[in-house]
């Protein structure tokens, strides 16, 4: 299992980024993936997840109406569509997947994007 | 469900054995996992369903309890165990972490 996250980078407030995490090694479809986040120094934040096939997403509060998670089969892809960006959200991004194909522990991890948030 | 652990940071000697806590605000039946992160690196499932060690984790590595109260025990620390303990629920949405526990070298 490999998971690759890209997209990273500098934005200003209230600015919008994507990021992306390619999968492989697993059969991307069946299984839920999730978004988790780690602040600078800080511990782990749970974001925001998807089914297997798209059509349930969950998210935190702190990030609700702001972003937008999304997947492409096709193409074994996660995303995290990000507006309205704050400086609290400044963080290492990882994305995850589920040991369970609807649930349980995250197994698999990538090495993370960094978003920093800043004028 | 808010998870706290403690002791928020645990000075062990190498050898020596390490108890770490984790309690839930409410009940999150054995749906329990526990993860190490080392500096710079991703987090590494260690436990999961509360007491199943994960593929490739070492014996000394233990998970027990339900409910609402957990504990991970590390029997013998070796120098390759320094480093932040998270647990993690996920009985419910939205799924929710612990603050850590950073075991150091005493």
């Amino acid at each position: 299992v490999q998971l690759l996250e890209s997209g990273g980078g500098l934005v200003q407030p209230g600015g919008s980024l994507r990021l992306s995490c390619a999968a492989s090694g697993f059969t991307f479809s069946r299984y839920h993936v999730s978004w988790v986040r780690q602040a600078p120094g800080k511990g782990l934040e749970w974001v925001s997840a998807i089914s297997g096939g798209g059509t349930t997403t969950y998210y935190a509060d702190s990030v609700k109406g702001r972003f937008t998670i999304s997947r492409d089969n096709s193409r074994n892809t996660l995303y995290l569509q990000m507006n309205s960006l704050r400086a609290e959200d400044t963080a290492i991004y990882f994305c995850a997947k589920r040991f369970r194909e609807t649930g349980g522990c995250f197994d698999s991890w990538g090495q993370g994007t960094l978003v920093t948030v800043s004028s | 469900i808010v998870m706290t652990q403690s002791p928020a940071t645990l000075s062990v000697s190498p050898g020596e054995r390490a108890t770490l806590s984790c309690r839930a605000s409410q009940g999150v039946n054995s749906n329990l996992a526990w993860y190490q992160q080392k500096p710079g690196q991703a987090p590494r499932v260690l436990i999961y369903d509360a007491s199943t060690r994960a593929t490739g984790i070492p014996a000394r590595f233990s998970g027990s309890g339900s409910g609402t109260e957990f504990t991970l025990t590390i029997s013998s620390l070796q120098s390759e165990d320094f480093a932040v303990y998270y647990c993690q629920q996920y009985n419910n949405w939205p799924l929710t972490f612990g603050g850590g526990t950073k075991v150091e070298i005493k």
